[in-house]
């Protein structure tokens, strides 16, 4: 079936570091893919996605492209800052139904 | 625009209870779904609707109830509370699927 896999945590970083955060997927279909973000304490918000192959999301510093071939869709930000400490979701659709990750845990120390 | 909101915050049930969580958009979503957050397995499917009078279950179903009467309401029930169903609970809406689900901030649940 369809499936989202993404990297394990925590991942830990100094402020300015590269970010990529590695995230695959299983689909039958043509799924739109998604990168959520979750702050402590809140749900979850949309950050960025892609709907077909070779798309790419992008949004405060963030980006992710939709590769096909490769199926993957990483999330990349090159200066991370504290306040991007956070929760990350991978997430694909496919149909009626979402599929998500297990999530990536973020921490970015000054 | 108040988006998509869950009601309550945080509720503590005693095993056996029976409760209901309330979620509402204003959006004129087609699709809303509930989901479970539990350490270390990432959000789980309870239930989704894709327009109203229309439900069915996702992954893990048992133990919940849904209805959707209305496009903005899609309240979850819980028949009798155990306390494996401690968790935080998040209600999301979507348009359709290509546009991403709008989640609510969540209700936090603890069985007890």
């Amino acid at each position: 079936g369809d499936s989202v896999t993404q990297m394990e945590g925590p991942v830990t970083l100094s402020e300015e570091a590269f970010l990529t955060i590695n995230c695959t997927y299983t689909a039958t279909g043509y799924p739109s893919l998604f990168w959520y973000v979750q702050y402590p304490g809140e749900g979850l918000q949309l950050l960025l996605k892609a709907t077909k192959a070779d798309d790419k999301g992008s949004n405060k510093g963030f980006e992710a492209t939709y590769r096909k071939e490769t199926t993957s869709f990483h999330l990349e930000k090159g200066s991370v800052q504290v306040s991007d400490s956070a929760v990350y979701f991978c997430a694909l659709t496919a149909g009626n139904q979402f599929y998500f990750g297990t999530g990536t845990s973020l921490t970015v120390i000054p | 625009n108040a988006g998509v909101t869950q009601t309550p915050k945080f509720q503590v049930l005693k095993t056996g209870q029976s409760m209901t969580l309330q979620c509402a958009q204003d959006m004129n979503h087609e699709y809303m779904s509930w989901y479970r957050q539990d350490p270390g397995m990432g959000l789980r499917l309870i239930h989704y609707s894709v327009g109203a009078g229309i439900t069915d279950q996702g992954e893990v179903p048992n133990g919940y109830n849904v209805s959707r009467s209305t496009t903005e309401d899609f309240p979850l029930r819980l028949l009798s509370a155990a306390p494996s169903q401690t968790s935080v609970y998040f209600c999301a809406s979507s348009p359709r699927d290509t546009h991403g689900y709008t989640f609510g901030s969540g209700t936090r649940l603890t069985v007890v």
